[in-house]
């Protein structure tokens, strides 16, 4: 199984701070690579598909970056409301493995 | 508009079995797979495998074989997960989730629409 690690597990920063998650991959993905948003008590939501394309109705302060075994999301100036945890996911080979998140806080 | 609604929580006690239901909406349930997404307590996103909802042929982690099955009724848009002889460690949020992917591409597959998620508890 391709295994997914992400850093750092959680963070903290102030409204309009530049924020960067890192998640690498055990083995080369290409771009098969996606990244969701998690409030509490909701379901998931896709933020970002094949590495850097970004869903439709996601705010552009999201981007997405990254090939091989390294990808990067970044939010360009944090919100409140991105107050969540995000999961990177590849979809490269079956199981289609997460990584184990990163909270982000607010200040 | 695209939906996936679950049903309700549930309660069970070890040993027993509990069936999860997904029920579709807004567009051609035959296109495309659900897949099954089980989150622990405090824990994250672990996926248990997919069903192409076309075939009805399942797909299974390897963690998630032997207890767990998943089924369709395509008559009614509906995918089922069903959990066998529950432990207290099957304690989760359940999500199902659609498999899109558009023109683009293999690589533009994501879970683009998400039920909202159903909690099981298995306690005595």
């Amino acid at each position: 199984d391709i295994q997914m690690t992400q850093s750092p597990s959680s963070l903290s920063a102030s409204v309009g701070d530049r924020v960067t998650i890192t998640c690498r991959a055990s083995q080369s993905i290409s771009n098969y690579l996606n990244w969701y948003q998690q409030k509490p008590g909701k379901a998931p939501q896709v933020l970002i598909f094949a590495a850097s394309t970004l869903e439709s109705g996601v705010p552009s302060r999201f981007s997405g970056s990254g090939s091989g075994p390294d990808f990067t999301l970044t939010i360009t100036s944090l919100q409140p409301e991105d107050s969540a945890t995000y999961y990177c996911q590849q979809n490269f080979n079956l199981p289609h493995t997460f990584g184990q998140g990163t909270k982000v806080e607010i200040k | 508009q695209v939906q996936l609604v679950q049903s309700g929580s549930e309660l069970k006690q070890p040993g027993a079995s509990v069936k999860v239901s997904c029920k579709a909406s807004g567009y051609s349930f035959g296109t495309y797979a659900i897949n099954w997404v089980r989150q622990a307590p405090g824990q994250g996103l672990e996926w248990m495998g997919w069903i192409n909802t076309y075939t009805a042929n399942p797909t299974y982690a390897q963690a998630f074989t032997g207890r767990f099955v998943f089924s369709v009724d395509t008559s009614d848009s509906t995918s089922y997960l069903q959990i066998s002889d529950l432990k207290a460690e099957d304690t989760a949020v359940y999500f199902c989730a659609r498999t899109y992917y558009d023109s683009s591409g293999y690589d533009s597959r994501r879970f683009d629409s998400w039920g909202q998620g159903t909690r099981v508890t298995v306690s005595s």
